[in-house]
């Protein structure tokens, strides 16, 4: 997985409780993303970093914030989880010097139960 | 503008066979278009991708077809293989910050 970890991998919460989930990388990438993953709908932008706190809002960032104070670690956080918050949360990295599209290369998922 | 849509949404070949998977896009700014794979409790891996300056892409069996005044694309998997078996998702991008907008994916399953 491109020396990408994620934590936790499984999470079990209630509604109304905040959730952080942290995306490491280990090879100094500068882009950094997350996506949630649904049946029926592929995976869907949340929020993305473009440098050390450089963020930007995704397609779908309501109820989302993130932080990114170091290359590494990219974190996520639900402030109020909601069950429609309930999905698999994928961290992805990029490294591309100009131009369009290179490889985004996705970690292992956390999967989110909001109960 | 912003959606990619993928069809079908499952498919299921014999082994030797050619799986063909399909997707469209309407925003003509997309300029960089990945296929990616995912096998159950993994992430998705870059599997090809091609740009819209050439029509066709081999990467070993996988080829992608591209059909720029259409804004679809394809992949076709030859001699498909049980270890084919897998979620295969289209995408497309364009500069900047390289954002992916994904299809919904189609499970494909080879049977031996």
């Amino acid at each position: 997985d491109a020396g990408i970890t994620q934590s936790p991998r499984h999470k079990v919460t209630e509604t109304g409780t905040p959730v952080t989930l942290r995306c490491h990388q280990t090879e100094n990438h500068r882009y950094m993303y997350w996506y949630r993953q649904d049946p029926g709908h592929g995976l869907r932008l949340i929020h993305y970093s473009y440098g050390v706190k450089d963020t930007d809002k995704g397609e779908v960032s309501d109820g989302y914030s993130v932080s990114r104070s170091k290359t590494e670690d990219f974190l996520l956080t639900l402030e109020s989880a909601t069950s429609s918050q309930t999905s698999v949360y994928f961290c992805a990295i990029s490294d591309h010097s100009g131009g369009a599209g290179e490889t985004q290369y996705f970690g292992p998922g956390t999967r989110l139960l909001v109960l | 503008q912003q959606q990619v849509k993928q069809s079908p949404q499952s498919l299921i070949v014999q082994k030797g066979g050619i799986p063909i998977i399909n997707c469209a896009y309407e925003n003509t700014a997309f300029d960089y278009f990945p296929w990616y794979q995912q096998f159950p409790g993994k992430g998705p891996a870059l599997l090809i991708a091609i740009r819209p300056d050439v029509s066709e892409k081999k990467e070993g069996r996988f080829t992608i077809s591209f059909n720029k005044s259409a804004k679809q694309f394809s992949l076709h998997i030859m001699d498909s293989q049980p270890g084919d078996s897998a979620t295969y998702f289209c995408a497309a991008g364009r500069g900047g910050y390289n954002k992916l907008i994904f299809g919904a994916g189609t499970r494909l399953a080879v049977h031996p």
